[in-house]
């Protein structure tokens, strides 16, 4: 399995202020998926983000508000902008490998706090 | 909406017993069938995956399959106070498509 990294682990933002969050993978990968793990609930996916094409939103997530970019294979990055406290949240970078590509392995995380 | 369904519990075992969890799904279509345990404050880690009906061991974990009742298991043999994790049931039509997660059940291994 890849070996993903993110940064920051997490952070403390002020309401109104952006934070970007970056996912870095040690091998090139087709498909990259953003999430966001509100307390003691599960995964909810924000976006899909494909190198060299727009990212594709869920539903109640928009780009205004979560742009992402997908520079390359092994790179991507997810903006929180204009944060409000209803933005706290771990945010989780994933990878799709495996053999029919539908397994997904997580990256640590990022726990965002917004005051 | 396509939905993964799965009881949050705690679902409480003594160690050494087996812990049986159980996920049920909506989309007939799925095709690719995951478990996934997280340990508190930490990330999703893929343990199991199956894709065909019927039984797929793992060391001590069996994750059964019935796609005519939609529905999806996770076996842990001898459990360990280690085990102790909430355990997430995934569901996806295969390929490189959108992967759904069910909220979790909570496993708790008393020594």
């Amino acid at each position: 399995s890849a070996v993903i990294s993110q940064k920051p682990s997490r952070d403390i933002c002020q309401r109104g202020t952006s934070l970007t969050i970056q996912c870095q993978v040690d091998s090139q990968v087709t498909m990259m998926f953003w999430y966001r793990q509100q307390p003691g609930q599960s995964l909810t996916l924000i976006a899909t983000a494909n190198q060299g094409s727009e990212a594709t939103y869920e539903s109640g997530f928009v780009i205004d508000k979560f742009p992402i970019s997908r520079p390359n294979l092994t790179f991507s990055t997810l903006t929180v902008s204009n944060m409000s406290p209803e933005d706290s949240s771990i945010y989780l970078c994933s990878v799709g490998a495996g053999a029919v590509g539908s397994e997904q392995y997580f990256g640590p995380g990022t726990r965002l706090t917004v005051t | 909406q396509k939905e993964v369904e799965q009881n949050s519990g705690p679902l409480s075992v003594p160690e050494g017993a087996i812990a049986s969890l159980n996920c049920t799904y909506s989309d007939r279509g799925s095709q690719s069938f995951f478990w996934y345990r997280q340990y508190s404050g930490k990330s999703p880690e893929l343990i199991m995956s199956i894709y065909s009906n019927g039984d797929k061991e793992d060391g001590r974990f069996t994750a059964q399959l019935n796609k005519a009742s939609q529905y999806v298991s996770l076996l842990i043999r001898d459990s360990q106070p280690s085990d102790s994790a909430t355990y997430l049931c995934a569901v996806n039509a295969g390929g490189y498509q959108k992967v759904t997660f069910g909220i979790g059940t909570k496993l708790q291994v008393i020594p």
